[in-house]
């Protein structure tokens, strides 16, 4: 099965930074990721498909990159409603698997 | 506006049967694949189960397979969720997923989810 490993787990950062979040597929998913976002508000939101490609209405300091095993997360300028959990998902197999989660909070 | 309303969830015994529904508005539901994924009590997302736009072709993780079933209801624009002999494990909240199009495709739009508790 596939498996995805997201990196770091958890992390503090403040208003303003610039964070990263990596994202292992255990095998070649081409393009075939997805980051979703959930906060309080508990329902999943659609961040970024196809690795990069921003969702409709999703501010411009979400970013994506990566291709076939090794993904990246980017958001540049936090803002106090981005702290909340992240998750990347596959969708290259019928799996659909996520990774674990990488919660962001505030410092 | 694309809305998604889960319902159906409930508290039942372990063994016991529960279906979940979604019902969909704002678009073509015969046009969109659709999914179920789940959440247990602190926990990460875990994807439960997908179908094609026309219900030909399903998908299931391990966990629940052989369990669950998932179909829909093209006349009632509803996804329904079928979960018999159910676990402790499978107490979780229930969200619905529209994909953006199709099967290799991502969950664009989600539902608010229902909560299933199985416990005696």
């Amino acid at each position: 099965d596939i498996q995805m490993t997201q990196s770091p787990s958890s992390l503090s950062a403040s208003v303003g930074d610039r964070v990263t979040i990596t994202c292992r597929a255990s095998q070649d998913i081409r393009n075939s990721l997805a980051w979703y976002q959930q906060t309080s508000e508990k329902v999943p939101k659609s961040l970024i498909y196809s690795a990069s490609s921003l969702e409709s209405g999703v501010p411009s300091r979400f970013s994506g990159s990566g291709s076939g095993t090794d993904f990246t997360l980017t958001i540049s300028g936090l803002q106090p409603e981005d702290f909340g959990t992240y998750y990347c998902q596959q969708y290259h197999y019928y799996t659909y698997t996520f990774g674990q989660g990488t919660k962001l909070e505030i410092k | 506006e694309v809305l998604l309303l889960d319902s159906g969830g409930d508290l039942v015994q372990p063994g016991g049967s529960l279906r979940l529904s979604c019902a969909a508005s704002g678009f073509h539901f015969n046009t969109y694949a659709m999914s179920w994924v789940r959440q247990a009590p602190g926990k990460g997302l875990e994807w439960v189960s997908s179908i094609d736009s026309g219900g030909l072709r399903t998908f299931y993780a391990d966990s629940v397979k052989g369990r669950f079933s998932i179909s829909r209801d093209l006349s009632k624009s509803t996804l329904y969720l079928q979960m018999n002999s159910l676990r402790a494990e499978d107490t979780a909240v229930y969200f619905c997923a529209r994909y953006k199009g199709a099967l290799k495709e991502h969950f664009e739009h989600w539902g608010q989810g229902t909560l299933v508790t199985v416990s005696s």
